[in-house]
């Protein structure tokens, strides 16, 4: 049963610290998406790769924020300095690369800046 | 752009009840249109989506949803909940020829046994 993983699942680190999120998405999906979900704003697209090339980053605070996909099977979102205010779980999803396709999400990684 | 509604952030029913959850769209085209379920401490699943054809689409778990053009909606229905169905729904609406979809602010169900 092919799955999209994340790691870590969870994350407590102070502010000013560097944090890596990673996503493994499923093999053969070609569109890779980072969500951020917290209580206030509820579920928002960050940015989205196609063929490993961002195709939309607009939602992305660009100072502290970045993804990148080193290669087909790894996505990873970095925030360097984080802030209390980035505390969310951070979900990766893939897709085939179709928009009416179904988008497969990961499991999420929970991060608490402290 | 394309926008959500979802009007209700949280609804009890009870077990066994019927439930119908609402989604209402802003898009100018026909657009996809997807539900999805959150349980505690998970990634979302999909439950059901549309893009063409008949317009009362059947989904996992039971669940069903009608597109409804003249209303801009896309409501979930199940005819009878089960207390595993407690948990977060999300609508979510696409554009064609676009990948990224904007979802709604989601619905909390709880079930009362």
């Amino acid at each position: 049963d092919a799955r999209v993983t994340q790691t870590p699942r969870h994350k407590v680190t102070e502010m000013g610290q560097e944090v890596t999120m990673r996503c493994q998405p499923i093999l053969g999906h070609n569109t890779v998406f980072w969500y951020r979900q917290t209580m206030m704003q509820g579920l928002e697209l960050l940015a989205y790769f196609r063929n490993r090339a961002p195709l939309d980053d607009s939602g992305m605070p660009k100072d502290r924020f970045s993804a990148e996909m080193p290669d087909a099977t790894l996505a990873t979102l970095k925030i360097q300095p984080s802030e209390p205010r980035d505390s969310a779980v951070y979900f990766c999803a893939s897709g085939p690369g179709n928009p009416q396709e179904t988008q497969y999400f990961g499991p999420g990684t929970r991060l608490l800046v402290l | 752009a394309q926008s959500v509604t979802q009007p209700d952030i949280h609804i009890t029913v009870s077990e066994g009840a019927s439930l119908e959850l609402r989604c209402n769209y802003s898009y100018g085209a026909t657009p996809y249109l997807f539900w999805y379920v959150q349980s505690p401490g998970q990634g979302l699943q999909l439950l059901l989506k549309y893009f063409s054809g008949d317009t009362l689409v059947q989904g996992i778990k039971g669940f069903e949803a009608e597109f409804k053009r003249s209303q801009s909606s896309f409501n979930l229905r199940k005819p009878s909940v089960h207390w595993s169905d407690a948990a977060e729904y999300f609508c979510a609406v696409g554009a064609w020829g676009a990948q990224k979809l904007v979802f709604g602010q989601g619905t909390r169900l709880t079930i009362n046994p």
